[in-house]
């Protein structure tokens, strides 16, 4: 098992860019998460998502879009990057019955 | 809406010594906690969790916490500290049901001195 798997690591993007970034689980989990990271704030609930075709905002979701076609894969879009989108984004999956969230490697997004 | 509070933004101690982090939750029922630990550009790894049951509870590298309801707190313990746990530790609450999802603390950031 490759648990958590999240592309790319390191993104460099102008404002006004967009981008996807990937995240995939091959532990057949039901729930997925996206977070951000900021420096002295802690991880912040973006989107999330209770299975296929199901998902729902978070704490953060302004300028991001999610969709989850496949149980593997929970793609976060930034249509229009902002340097307030500059942040390290971690994805997380999660199996029903269990409450243990375990995280991608995380992915490090900066707007100039 | 639930929450989590970790008072000390960085601590230091010397290798060797004992360690405790503090963690304060609100949350409506008998929550669910989590401590977690980042090292420098990497991801989260789960330390230890309660769900219920034995309020103190192992968890992975010689850690342990102790879950005080009359305190709402979770504080993270070490007995002896080694370089290695250099890094930073995050306290999260869980919400059940629904999503199932997490609210973080802040996090602390234990610097060790050899």
């Amino acid at each position: 098992n490759a648990g958590v798997t999240q592309t790319p690591k390191f993104r460099i993007l102008k404002i006004g860019q967009s981008m996807t970034l990937q995240c995939t689980q091959d532990m057949n989990h039901n729930y997925m998460y996206w977070y951000r990271q900021d420096p002295g704030m802690g991880l912040k609930l973006i989107y999330y998502s209770v299975g296929a075709g199901i998902t729902d905002k978070g704490e953060v979701p302004n300028g991001y879009n999610v969709s989850r076609s496949t149980t593997e894969d929970f793609p976060l879009r930034l249509e229009l990057a902002a340097p307030s989108q500059t942040s390290v984004y971690f994805c997380a999956s999660l199996t029903s019955g269990s409450y243990e969230q375990y995280f991608g490697p995380g992915t490090r997004l900066t707007v100039t | 809406a639930q929450s989590v509070t970790q008072p000390d933004i960085h601590i230091t101690v010397s290798e060797g010594a004992s360690l405790e982090l503090r963690c304060n939750y609100s949350y409506g029922a008998t929550p669910y906690l989590f401590w977690y630990v980042q090292s420098p550009g990497q991801g989260l790894q789960l330390l230890l969790k309660y769900f219920s049951g034995d309020t103190l509870v192992q968890g992975i590298k010689g850690f342990e916490a102790e879950f005080k309801r009359s305190q709402s707190s979770f504080n993270l313990r070490k007995p002896s500290v080694h370089w290695s746990d250099a890094a930073e530790y995050f306290c999260a609450v869980g919400e059940k049901g629904g999503g199932n999802k997490l609210t973080f603390g802040t996090g602390t950031q234990l610097k060790v001195e050899l």
